[in-house]
């Protein structure tokens, strides 16, 4: 079955230090992948999606994400976290049913 | 362009009643759906449509009810709540489901309580 998973639910981290997010995926082919951003009471808003082609993806917000295909992973990463990228983030894949699939999501805090 | 919009943006109901959530995109999309958003759950798809006269079944459609009379609007209808349907529901299109790299753009949400 298609699925994504996010590992960690919470993450806390320094303001000004890097992040890393968690996302894996099950899929029997390689299925093209999202990461989205909720800020509270808000809506979803798309920060990155990756297709095909070099595996480093540049999103808004100075977020970037690397598939690796032979970790069925797609980590999202900022190198220094500012105090308003406080959220939740959502690792999403689609497929040939084009069925977007959404993980868990993980909840990020950021201290001062 | 307004993009998603969605209303109410909260409702209260009591088990039983029924409601009709409201969903409108003015950007000419064909695709449009539905999810429900549960903590630790993410989003699940309740419902969607490829175009208008069309619709389909997502993931969790129980309890569910779509139409699609125009492009533009997909409402979300609850014909007999129950407290397991309280969620934050959000609507969400995209120009066409025939393209994978589609970005879906999404409503600012539903927040439905069932007491």
């Amino acid at each position: 079955a298609q699925s994504v998973t996010q590992p960690d639910i919470h993450i806390t981290v320094s303001e000004g230090a890097s992040l890393e997010l968690r996302c894996n995926y099950s899929y029997g082919a390689t299925p093209y992948l999202f990461w989205y951003v909720q800020s509270p009471g808000q809506g979803l808003q798309l920060l990155l999606k990756y297709f095909s082609g070099d595996t480093l993806v540049q999103g808004i917000k100075g977020f970037e994400a690397e598939f690796k295909r032979s970790q069925s992973s797609f980590n999202l990463r900022k190198p220094s976290v500012h105090w308003s990228d406080a959220a939740e983030y959502f690792c999403a894949g689609r497929n040939a049913g084009n069925m977007l699939t959404f993980g868990g999501g993980t909840r990020l805090m950021v201290k001062p | 362009n307004a993009g998603v919009t969605q209303t109410p943006k909260f409702q209260v109901l009591k088990t039983g009643q029924s409601m009709t959530l409201q969903c409108a995109q003015d950007m000419n999309h064909e695709y449009m759906s539905w999810y429900r958003q549960d903590p630790g759950m993410g989003l699940r798809l309740i419902h969607y449509s490829v175009g208008a006269g069309i619709t389909d079944q997502g993931e969790v459609p129980n309890g569910y009810n779509v139409s699609r009379s125009t492009t533009e609007d997909f409402p979300l209808r609850l014909l007999s709540a129950a407290p397991s349907q309280t969620s934050v529901y959000f609507c969400a299109s995209s120009y066409s489901n025939t393209g994978l790299q589609e970005t879906q753009y999404f409503g600012p949400g539903t927040r439905l309580l069932v007491l």
